[in-house]
């Protein structure tokens, strides 16, 4: 079926260090794949996407690129705020009306 | 644009207690979703909609029903509600033409 595996946490980093969350998903299909965000007590929201191979989501400094030959999507940052603390979900669309699975999420906390 | 809201924000049930959980959006989406939050595990999906008059099951649907009987609105009830409903119920709904799907801020419910 389809899943997504991502690297469990907790992470905690320093600010200006440098972040990478791995991702990698099942490779039934061709699947969109997101990295959405969860701040504390709110909903998800986008962070970036990517809808074929070799394409590369950016936002707010975070990048992924799309490997089909590895089925990964890692998340980057070159360097980390405090504000970037967050939890943070990988997921892949399937099916006709593009559902989402979701990784099970990795807390990112970043000290001043 | 209030994007996608759910009602109430946090509610606590008695086992066997019925209740429904309310999602509405302002963008005019064709397709609808229930994913229900769990510790560890990510968002997983109860319930969807491809347009208003239809309903299909997710990863989770037992224990649970839904009904799109408006086009803005998706509803999500519980009959009989059991402690292993308690989760955190956020809505989701996406365009026809869109990727991504754009969540609701969520619904803390415990059941006791």
């Amino acid at each position: 079926g389809n899943s997504v595996t991502q690297m469990e946490g907790p992470v905690t980093l320093s600010e200006e260090a440098f972040l990478t969350i791995n991702c990698t998903y099942t490779a039934t299909g061709y699947p969109s794949l997101f990295w959405y965000v969860q701040y504390p007590g709110e909903g998800l929201q986008l962070l970036l996407k990517a809808t074929k191979a070799d394409d590369k989501g950016s936002n707010k400094g975070f990048e992924a690129t799309y490997r089909k030959e590895t089925t990964s999507f890692h998340l980057e940052k070159g360097s980390v705020q405090v504000s970037d603390s967050a939890v943070y979900f990988c997921a892949r669309s399937s099916g006709s009306a593009r559902q989402l699975t979701f990784g099970s999420g990795t807390q990112l906390t970043v000290l001043p | 644009n209030a994007g996608v809201t759910q009602t109430p924000k946090f509610r606590v049930l008695k086992t066997g207690q019925s209740m429904t959980l309310l999602c509405a959006q302002d963008m005019n989406h064709e397709y609808m979703y229930w994913y229900r939050q769990d510790p560890g595990m990510g968002l997983r999906l109860i319930h969807y909609s491809v347009g208003e008059g239809t309903t299909a099951k997710g990863e989770v649907p037992d224990g649970y029903n839904v009904s799109r009987l408006k086009k803005q609105n998706f509803l999500l009830g519980l009959e009989s509600a059991a402690p292993s409903q308690t989760s955190v119920y956020f809505c989701a709904s996406r365009g026809t033409a869109d990727h991504e799907q754009y969540f609701g801020p969520g619904t803390r419910l415990t059941v006791t």
